[in-house]
C-alpha cells in the first residue's frame, strides 16, 4: 500500500515552453500532498502544500505565477512549470500523506534547454 | 534549518548491522522522529517512525533514547541495495507542514 506515482518520469522542453507534472496516489486518498525540488547534489527542497480543493499555499521564495499546482481530487495534483528557464532544470518529487506519513513519488527529472 | 544532526557518511560491511545515529536535542513532546531513506536518482522510501518506544518493522529499528535527544536506526543486516543517504527527520505526527530535510547520511555498504 502508500504508492506514489508520477509523469513523466524525466521531460526535455525548450525555454519559454510550459511542463506538466502528475502526482497520483494510487492506493488511498490524499487531502495534503507536497511539492519538493532538489538540485544535484543537495537535499529535498519544500516548494508547496497542495490541498485538494483549495488554494496551495508557497514557501517563500518560490513563485506561485510560475509553479501552478492544481489538487482538484483526492488521488491526483499537478504541478506546472510555466516558461520554463535552464534554471528551472530540477528533480521534482512530490509526496502524499497518508496515517500521518509521507510517501513520496519516484520524481520527475526535468531539464530545460 | 534541519532540527537534526547526522554524519555526513558512513560505511558498513555488507551482511553486518548498519547503525545510523541521528542528534534531535531540540525535539518537543509532540514531535516524532521519522527516518528516510534516498537512492540515488530515486524519491525517498519511508522506513519508520517513532514518538518515544523503540519501534520494529520488517524494514529496521528505531532505538530511541529515554530523554528523546537522540536515535539510532538499524539495519540489521545490510545488503548492497540498503547504499542510499538515509535521513532523519522530526515531525509532529499528522501536522501538515511539509517535511525539512538536512544533509542526512549517505551509508555505504561495501561487499
Amino acid at each position: 500500500g502508500a504508492v506514489v506515482s508520477q509523469h513523466p518520469s524525466r521531460v526535455i522542453c525548450k525555454s519559454g515552453t510550459s511542463v506538466k507534472i502528475e502526482c497520483r496516489s494510487l492506493d488511498f486518498q490524499a487531502t495534503t500532498m507536497f511539492w519538493y525540488r532538489q538540485f544535484p547534489k543537495q537535499s529535498l527542497m519544500l516548494m508547496a502544500t497542495s490541498n485538494e480543493g483549495s488554494k496551495a499555499t508557497y514557501e517563500q521564495g518560490v513563485e506561485k505565477d510560475k509553479f501552478l499546482i492544481n489538487h482538484a481530487s483526492l488521488t491526483l495534483s499537478t504541478l506546472t512549470v510555466t516558461s520554463a528557464h535552464p534554471e528551472d532544470s530540477s528533480f521534482y518529487i512530490c509526496s502524499a500523506e497518508m496515517t500521518e506519513t509521507q510517501y513520496f513519488g519516484p520524481g520527475t527529472r526535468l531539464l530545460v534547454l | 534549518d534541519a532540527k537534526t544532526t547526522q554524519p555526513p557518511s558512513m560505511d558498513c560491511a555488507e551482511g553486518r548491522a548498519a547503525n545510523l545515529p541521528c542528534n534531535h536535542s531540540t525535539i518537543s513532546g509532540n514531535e516524532y522522529v521519522y527516518w528516510y531513506r534516498q537512492i540515488h536518482s530515486q524519491g525517498p522510501q519511508y522506513i519508520i517512525h517513532g514518538l518515544k518506544n523503540n519501534e520494529t518493522n520488517e524494514m529496521a529499528s528505531l532505538i530511541i533514547t529515554e530523554d528523546r535527544k537522540s536515535s539510532t536506526l538499524i539495519l540489521p543486516h545490510a545488503t548492497l541495495r540498503d547504499t542510499a543517504v538515509y535521513y532523519c527527520i522530526v515531525r509532529v505526527e499528522g501536522g501538515a507542514d511539509g517535511l525539512t530535510f538536512g544533509k542526512g547520511t549517505h551509508l555505504i555498504i561495501q561487499p
